[in-house]
């Protein structure tokens, strides 16, 4: 069965932090990894990872993939109250895309 | 949004009574899918299609139907609705062959009382 965990399950900074999100993963046939933010409503796209070591960056966000360790991080430089939100990642497989628990993030004033 | 609209998106049941969400994509996307949100739980995956009348279950499909009559739509059927349904129902479009990234539709939030 495919598995997903990710950590921290909750997070809180001050603005202007860095911090790093973890997703490690158990699944037969990996395809992709995808990272998703979710603020109030629906998850939205932040990346898609097939290769590993190579890192996907947009402005403060990026990602790497590590499929021989089985890990993916996703760092967020320069943190602002807008980062707030639930970080999820999902992996793709042998099954459609499976979740871990999320992140949720919180960077106070 | 994708092009998905999810209906309703809110909505209040007894339990049970059967309950069928709607999802709709403009994309013409052979994928679809239906996950639900709980604390603590994430997103899990209910049942999704792969094409027209082509459907197979997802971890946590017990309770739960879907149809796919059309590529467009794709429903959600909550037989006799529990209050362990009580959930936010999310609906997805993407994957597959393509390996594409999934786009979620607004989601539908469910009370089963």
């Amino acid at each position: 069965e495919d598995k997903v965990v990710q950590s921290p399950l909750s997070l809180v900074v001050h603005e202007g932090d860095t911090v790093t999100l973890n997703c490690s993963y158990e699944v037969t046939n990996f395809r992709s990894l995808l990272w998703y933010k979710q603020e109030k409503k629906a998850p939205t796209f932040l990346f898609m990872l097939t290769s590993s070591g190579i890192e996907k960056k947009s402005g403060r966000l990026s990602s790497i993939l590590d499929k021989k360790e089985l890990f993916s991080i996703l760092n967020i430089t320069a943190t602002q109250t807008g980062d707030s939100a639930i970080y999820l990642c999902g992996w793709s497989g042998n099954t459609p895309l499976v979740f871990g628990k999320g992140t949720r993030l919180s960077v106070i004033a | 949004d994708a092009g998905i609209t999810q209906s309703p998106r809110h909505k209040v049941t007894e339990t049970g009574t059967p309950v069928t969400l709607r999802c709709h994509q403009t994309e013409n996307h052979r994928y679809m899918y239906w996950y639900r949100q709980d604390p603590g739980h994430g997103l899990r995956l209910i049942h999704y299609s792969y094409g027209v009348k082509d459907t197979d279950k997802g971890e946590v499909s017990d309770g739960y139907s879907v149809s796919r009559s059309k590529t467009e739509d794709f429903l959600l059927t909550l037989e006799s609705a529990t209050s362990s349904q009580t959930s936010v129902y999310f609906c997805a479009i993407g994957g597959g062959n393509m390996n594409s990234p999934l786009h979620f539709g607004n989601g539908t939030r469910l009370t089963v009382t």
